[in-house]
């Protein structure tokens, strides 16, 4: 089955505790993304990569790193959590970032850092 | 900059009663619009995008570049429909990030 998996789906963690959670995708996309989803503010672009070792800012990437090392995983890594990264995240993937292809969407990790 | 508004936070109408999620859109060049929805416990999933022209669902949505709206619609609201609705904008630049609206959600009572 094609599909965006993410790890953990939920996570509570501490201040400055690092953390990382996985994105995998089996649909061999180019483009994988990762968004943050909080109340009354949609969803928010953190980091993007267009393909393997090309990795970039999105809208909020700050407090955020992400790697691609290989095609179908895309980790994102809070190096150092604070609470306003409490959020939901969400993985996504498509074809390639040459066109305006559907995105492909994890489940989500709901994230909480006390 | 891209940006995309959902005026309504929430839409509430009865079961068979038409439906119109509105969306509006800043950007300068021309755009590709996207309907997204999320049901329950589901993940995010596309509903539609304006290139392809199609109904999903019952829904569709027109793309208009003079009011640079992209309203999404059905004639017969079903209880099934109840989700939270992202519209979302793709420019032809080189991140290819969608722009979301914060999304409105549908009740449809019966």
């Amino acid at each position: 089955e094609a599909q965006v998996t993410q790890n953990p789906r939920y996570l509570i963690t501490v201040t400055g505790k690092k953390l990382t959670v996985t994105c995998s995708q089996n649909m061999n996309h180019e483009y994988m993304s990762w968004y943050r989803q909080d109340p009354g503010l949609g969803l928010r672009q953190i980091y993007y990569s267009m393909n393997v070792e090309v990795t970039d800012k999105g809208d909020v990437p700050e407090g955020y790193k992400v790697s691609r090392k290989e095609k179908r995983n895309f980790p994102l890594i809070l190096e150092s959590p604070s609470p306003n990264q409490t959020s939901l995240y969400f993985c996504a993937s498509s074809l390639s970032g040459g066109a305006p292809y559907e995105q492909y969407f994890g489940p989500g990790t709901r994230l909480t850092v006390t | 900059a891209q940006r995309v508004t959902q005026p309504e936070k929430l839409l509430s109408v009865f079961k068979g009663a038409p439906v119109e999620l509105k969306c509006n859109y800043s950007y300068s060049g021309s755009p590709e619009l996207f309907w997204y929805v999320q049901y329950s416990r589901q993940r995010l999933q596309l509903l539609l995008r304006h290139i392809s022209r199609e109904s999903i669902k019952g829904f569709t949505a027109d793309l208009n570049k003079g009011e640079t709206s992209f309203h999404l619609k059905k004639p017969f609201a079903q209880e099934e429909d109840s989700a939270m609705y992202y519209c979302a904008l793709s420019g032809y630049t080189g991140r290819r990030a969608l722009t979301f609206g914060s999304g409105t959600r549908l009740q449809v009572q019966p």
